[in-house]
């Protein structure tokens, strides 16, 4: 089976501008969550989504923001970019369901590069 | 709110030695905690879980970690490095209240020389 899937691999911006990551989960997973890590850091929650509704939001501002379709891949987009929004961009599915936790399973990211 | 704190963002080691990468967590319910590992220019693989079973944990390629409850701890082990092991390791916490988010630690480099 395919695993977690990302597009695209790299990306250039210019600061201002606004940008678009996809993600499309592991066969059979519902749930589809979005990290930033930053050069040398360990990976940040942003959002979390299940069954297209937003679980979870993580300290991020309203520059970004996330949706889930009916086939359980997302996107990701961010608003009027700036510098420190360079990063990797990940996306984790799971098989998630409330009051269960299951493993993350990682695509291999988005490095987004904002100059 | 939960927290991972891992010790040392390096650690040596010879090829054949022992490999020890620290973690302590902080959770006000009880954790679920993993340890995932990244080589470079590619995502996160998880390496192995704790879910409130045994607090003995074994994983892929030969490592294991050990949840302590007492010492709020889950370092993870490996009794002889390969080169192979060279990568970016970290720990993440997950509250087991659903919707299972985690929160990941700054990351442990391990270096393994010949």
């Amino acid at each position: 089976d395919a695993g977690v899937t990302q597009s695209p691999t790299h990306l250039i911006k210019t600061r201002g501008q606004h940008v678009t990551l996809r993600c499309s989960p592991i066969s059979g997973h519902k749930s589809v969550s979005w990290y930033q890590q930053v050069l040398g850091q360990g990976p940040q929650f942003i959002f979390q989504y299940y069954e297209k509704e937003e679980r979870g939001r993580g300290n991020f501002p309203d520059r970004f923001s996330a949706r889930q379709f009916p086939n359980y891949s997302s996107e990701l987009n961010v608003n009027a970019l700036l510098l420190g929004d360079s990063a990797l961009y990940l996306c984790a599915s799971s098989l998630n369901a409330a009051g269960v936790t299951y493993e993350q399973y990682f695509g291999p990211g988005t490095r987004l590069t904002v100059t | 709110a939960q927290s991972v704190t891992q010790l040392g963002s390096h650690v040596s080691v010879s090829e054949g030695a022992l490999v020890l990468l620290r973690c302590n967590y902080s959770s006000s319910v009880p954790p679920y905690l993993f340890w995932y590992v990244q080589y470079p220019n590619q995502g996160l693989q998880l390496l192995l879980k704790y879910t409130s079973a045994a607090t003995l944990v074994k994983g892929i390629n030969g490592f294991e970690a050990e949840f302590k409850k007492s010492e709020t701890s889950f370092h993870l082990t490996k009794p002889s490095a390969h080169m192979s092991d060279a990568a970016e390791y970290f720990c993440a916490v997950s509250e087991n209240s659903g919707y299972s988010t985690l929160t990941f630690g700054k990351g442990t480099m391990l270096l393994v020389s010949p």
